[in-house]
């Protein structure tokens, strides 16, 4: 198993652009969501996905954009980057058990720099 | 919602014992988990407690007090590689999405 793959690593991005952050598991998962940590910040919850079909905002979702067609794959879409979207985005997916918590798999992280 | 708290910063020396503290507000909630992160990398499981009291996993323990809204990560017999930040994260039983305290820095001392 790969577990939860993201791609690119790194992205330098013009104020403006927009681009795609892909974000994959193989482990049949059914909860996925997507993280931005800046200093000091923590981990902020952008936006996440209960199954494919299925998606809900988190604590910090504006700018981005998310869709779910399948149980695999959750890209996270930026709209039009700003130098505030600058940080290190993290995908996590889950086993999703009614009621209690499951361990989280994250990925290796993207790094996005909007100049 | 919900909201964690944690001290930003800890540092103790090798071979101590260590207590990193979670306090948190949450409307509902189904446990406190805690994960590791080391400077540049992937956060990863440590623990998780759904019931009050202690859990032992080696040398890393944890602690919920539902009452008191407070948890604790115990790392006993600290090691250079234990250098890290810890996070505290709670999954509410409003849609089921999970949130992170803001992170504590352990530094780990010869």
């Amino acid at each position: 198993n790969a577990g939860v793959t993201q791609t690119p690593k790194f992205q330098v991005l013009k104020t403006g652009q927009s681009m795609t952050l892909q974000c994959a598991q193989d482990m049949n998962h059914e909860y996925m969501s997507w993280y931005r940590q800046d200093p000091g910040m923590g981990l902020r919850l952008i936006h996440y996905s209960v199954g494919a079909g299925i998606t809900d905002q988190g604590e910090v979702p504006n700018g981005y954009n998310v869709s779910r067609s399948t149980t695999e794959d959750f890209p996270l879409r930026l709209l039009s980057a700003a130098p505030s979207q600058t940080s290190v985005y993290f995908c996590a997916s889950s086993r999703r058990t009614s009621g209690y918590q499951e361990t989280q798999y994250f990925g290796p992280g993207t790094r996005l720099l909007v100049l | 919602g919900q909201s964690l708290e944690q001290p930003s910063e800890v540092t103790a020396v090798e071979g101590a014992i260590v207590q990193i503290n979670c306090t948190y507000q949450t409307s509902g909630f189904y446990g406190l988990s805690w994960y590791q992160q080391h400077d540049g990398g992937a956060p990863t499981f440590l623990s998780y407690n759904a019931l009050d009291g202690l859990e032992e996993t080696g040398r890393f323990s944890s602690f919920l007090s539902r009452s008191d809204s407070y948890g604790y990560l115990l790392l006993q017999e600290l090691q250079m590689k234990d250098s890290a930040s810890y996070f505290c994260a709670v999954k509410d039983n409003q849609g089921g999405k999970l949130i992170f305290g803001q992170g504590t820095e352990l530094s780990v001392k010869p």
